[in-house]
C-alpha cells in the first residue's frame, strides 16, 4: 500500500466552527507533513512530525493544531479560521526520521477548505 | 539558505511534442536531494524522481528524462513525445539532511490535442 489518504476531500466551514482534517498512511512510515497550497503556489510547509513528535512548526497560527495519535494518523484540529485561510491542505509522508531528509515524500489528494 | 527556481511559468506543446522544464537550484550544502513532483487538476502531488547530490546520472524512465549537472545547478525534465495526459503542474524541489523540502513555483504545462 503506497498510498496517503486524506479526509475530507472537501470542507466549507464559518469563522467560528471547529474542525479536523484527518490524514492516514500504511506505508511504515515515521516523518509526517501538513503543507497549505494557496492557488497556482507552491506547497508551504506546517508542520513536521517524527517518529509522533512535533519536531517543526512553521510559525503556524495557534488556529491551527497538528495532532499525531500513532504513526499511521496525523490530523489537523481547526479553530477559528480565517476566510485567507482557504487553500488545499496536503499530508505526506516519508521514511525514516525527518532530520534526515534522504526519502522521498508521498502526498495524499488534500483536502479543498474553504472558509465563510 | 536554499532557493530553486522555475523560470517557465506555463508551457503549451501540441501533442507528440518533446518538452523541456527547466529547474536551477541553490544551495550551500554539499549533500542535498533534487524531486520532480506532478500535480494534476485533482491536486495530489505525484513524486517522479529523486536524485542526491553525489549522483549525477542522468535517468530515463519511460517517456520522461532527467538532466542533472552540477555545474550549472540544474535538474532539467524532459518530456518526449507528449500526451494530453501529461498536462499539469510540475514542481522541482530541493531539501538536505539540515532543511526541509523547499519547491520551486512550479511549471504549467499545457499539452494540447
Amino acid at each position: 500500500d503506497t498510498e496517503v489518504t486524506q479526509t475530507p476531500k472537501h470542507l466549507v466551514m464559518g469563522m467560528t466552527n471547529k474542525k479536523s482534517l484527518k490524514c492516514e498512511q500504511h506505508m511504515g512510515h515515521r516523518a509526517m507533513y501538513w503543507y497549505k497550497q494557496k492557488a497556482k503556489k507552491p506547497p508551504e510547509l506546517m508542520f513536521v512530525y517524527s517518529y509522533e513528535k512535533l519536531s517543526i512548526n512553521e510559525s503556524v497560527p495557534s488556529r491551527f493544531s497538528p495532532e499525531c495519535p500513532n504513526s499511521s494518523l496525523l490530523n489537523l484540529h481547526l479553530h477559528a479560521l480565517q476566510p485567507e485561510d482557504s487553500a488545499l491542505y496536503l499530508c505526506a509522508s516519508s521514511q525514516g526520521k525527518a532530520g534526515t531528509n534522504n526519502n522521498e515524500q508521498f502526498f495524499g489528494p488534500g483536502t479543498r477548505l474553504t472558509v465563510l | 539558505a536554499q532557493k530553486v527556481t522555475q523560470a517557465q511559468t506555463e508551457i503549451s506543446v501540441v501533442e507528440k511534442e518533446d518538452v523541456t522544464l527547466d529547474c536551477v537550484y541553490e544551495t550551500r550544502d554539499t549533500t542535498y536531494y533534487l524531486f520532480w513532483y506532478k500535480q494534476p487538476p485533482s491536486g495530489e502531488l505525484v513524486f517522479l524522481i529523486r536524485r542526491n547530490s553525489f549522483d549525477e546520472q542522468n535517468e530515463i524512465s519511460g517517456r520522461y528524462s532527467w538532466n542533472f549537472q552540477k555545474s550549472t545547478s540544474s535538474f532539467n525534465f524532459t518530456i518526449t513525445a507528449s500526451q494530453v495526459v501529461d498536462s499539469a503542474v510540475y514542481f522541482c524541489a530541493l531539501n538536505s539532511p539540515a532543511r526541509q523540502l523547499t519547491f520551486g513555483s512550479g511549471t504549467q504545462l499545457t499539452v494540447l490535442p
